[in-house]
């Protein structure tokens, strides 16, 4: 299935590098998201843009920068990362209202060394 | 209060079981749930969608309890490949809560 791509699937970063995620949705959604998954933990919601305009930012650390050219793409620009930001990052669409039902990229599983 | 609470588990059942668990919700005003499917190390899949009359889908059911503020999902007759977490996700305000997950282990 590839209504919705991540690319890259592994990123192994060092603290002072500067990376970006790449989401591209292929469903004709005009919601995309950031969530960020660790271990035992539940999905936590980091960034959502509606119809490329962003409505929510879930107190995200600055190190992390979106960004939504358009209601395909989205793109999460990392700099200066933390070892505890290692984890999976799942981009994820949806049809407005952010309350249906919202389909999940494969994610980038990321370790910051 | 969390906004969605699940039971973590384990829950190790044989082969051929039903097993059932709940999700919890804080919002009150909630219409509209989800149950998704995440596979060791994969995304999330959506399972089905939960509405005001639950939902059936070949061996699974979904119900929605208002007054309890609880969504079930019951796994009858369960297969090897029914092991995996569970995820309920419910509507706060314009976004969608995930619980943490419940785990699923079917054995032979």
């Amino acid at each position: 299935e590839t209504g919705v791509t991540q690319t890259p699937r592994h990123l192994v970063m060092g603290m002072t590098n500067k990376k970006s995620l790449k989401c591209e949705q292929h469903l004709g959604h005009n919601a995309m998201y950031w969530y960020k998954q660790s271990a035992k933990k539940p999905l936590e919601l980091m960034f959502v843009y509606n119809f490329k305009e962003q409505t929510e930012n879930n107190s995200v650390p600055s190190r992390f920068s979106p960004e939504c050219p358009n209601s395909s793409h989205l793109f999460l620009h990392l700099h200066t990362l933390q070892p505890e930001d290692s984890a999976l990052y799942l981009c994820a669409s949806s049809h407005p209202p952010y309350v249906d039902t919202q389909y999940f990229g494969p994610g980038t599983r990321l370790t910051v060394l | 209060r969390k906004e969605v609470e699940q039971d973590p588990g384990p829950f190790n059942v044989p082969e051929g079981a039903t097993v059932a668990f709940n999700c919890t919700y804080s919002n009150s005003a909630s219409q509209s749930f989800f149950w998704y499917r995440q596979d060791c190390r994969k995304e999330p899949k959506l399972l089905m969608s939960v509405y005001s009359s639950g939902n059936e889908d070949g061996r699974f059911t979904a119900q929605l309890n208002r007054a309890s503020q609880y969504i079930s999902l019951l796994i009858r007759d369960s297969k090897l490949s029914d092991s995996a977490t569970y995820l309920c996700g419910g509507p706060n305000d314009y976004k969608l809560s995930f619980g943490a997950g419940t785990t699923v282990t079917v054995r032979a």
